[in-house]
C-alpha cells in the first residue's frame, strides 16, 4: 500500500521552514526521499536505512522513526530552487525490496 | 554522458494502437525498472528486471509487455492503447541492493 505524505501541498516564503511527513501502514525497512521539478524526472535526495537514523545535505535533513512507521524531511531556509514535487519511497523489505513511492508533497517557494 | 535515457519523448497515438518506448543506461546498473506517472503524479512500479530477469510485475494489464534483451536496455511495449494509459512513463535503474533509483527524462504518453 502507498506510504501517505502530508501536506499535500506547501506554498513558502523564501527563507522559511517546511516539514514533510510519510507515513506507512506498513512495517517500513528503508525510506528513500527523491525530488521532482516541474517536467522533469525524480532526482534522489537520501536514503535512511536504521530506525533513528537522520541524515542531513546543504539544509535539507530527514529523520526515520521506525517504530512509527515514519519519516520526516526538514527543509531549513528554503531557496527557489527547493520547488517541486517530493516524494517519500520505502522498502518493502522483500527479496526485490520494490520501492513504493507515497502520495507526493509539491513545495512552491516563492520570492 | 552517464544517464538512463528514453525514446520517444512524446508519443501521441489513437486508441487500439500499438506502441513501444526504449530505454537505456550506460551506468553500470543491474537493475532497471519501469515506473507510471498519471495525472494526479501518482508514481507507480509497473515492472522490474535484474540481469536480463524479471523480478518484479505489479498488477498490470497483459497488454503491457517489458523485454530487457541485456542488463543495460529494458523496452516496453504497449498493444491496444486505452485512454486511461495516458501518463508519463519513467524508466529507472540501479545497483542491486541499494535501490538508489536513477530516473530517465521519461517518456509522455497520450491516447486520444
Amino acid at each position: 500500500q502507498q506510504p501517505v505524505q502530508s501536506p499535500q501541498a506547501v506554498i513558502l516564503r523564501e527563507g522559511e521552514d517546511a516539514v514533510i511527513n510519510c507515513s506507512s501502514s506498513k512495517a517500513l525497512y528503508s525510506v528513500h526521499w527523491y525530488r521532482q521539478k516541474h517536467g522533469e524526472a525524480p532526482v534522489f535526495l537520501m536514503i535512511l536505512l536504521k530506525g533513528g537514523e537522520q541524515k542531513g545535505h546543504d539544509k535539507i535533513s530527514a529523520s526515520f522513526n521506525e517504530k512509527k512507521q515514519q519519516s520526516s524531511l526538514y527543509l531549513t531556509a528554503s531557496q527557489l530552487s527547493y520547488s517541486g514535487t517530493y516524494f517519500c519511497g520505502t522498502g518493502d523489505g522483500g527479496a526485490t525490496n520494490k520501492l513504493i513511492f507515497g502520495t507526493g508533497t509539491l513545495l512552491a517557494v516563492q520570492p | 554522458d552517464t544517464a538512463v535515457s528514453q525514446t520517444p519523448k512524446y508519443l501521441v497515438t489513437q486508441m487500439g494502437n500499438d506502441k513501444s518506448i526504449k530505454c537505456e543506461q550506460n551506468l553500470g546498473h543491474d537493475t532497471m525498472y519501469w515506473y507510471k506517472q498519471d495525472s494526479k503524479k501518482f508514481l507507480k512500479i509497473m515492472f522490474s528486471y535484474n540481469n536480463k530477469e524479471l523480478i518484479i510485475n505489479e498488477t498490470v494489464p497483459n497488454r503491457f509487455s517489458p523485454k530487457s534483451p541485456d542488463k543495460a536496455h529494458l523496452n516496453l511495449h504497449i498493444n491496444s492503447l486505452e485512454l486511461g494509459d495516458s501518463a508519463v512513463y519513467f524508466c529507472a535503474s540501479c545497483v542491486s541492493g541499494a535501490n538508489v533509483l536513477t530516473f530517465g527524462a521519461g517518456s509522455r504518453l497520450t491516447v486520444l
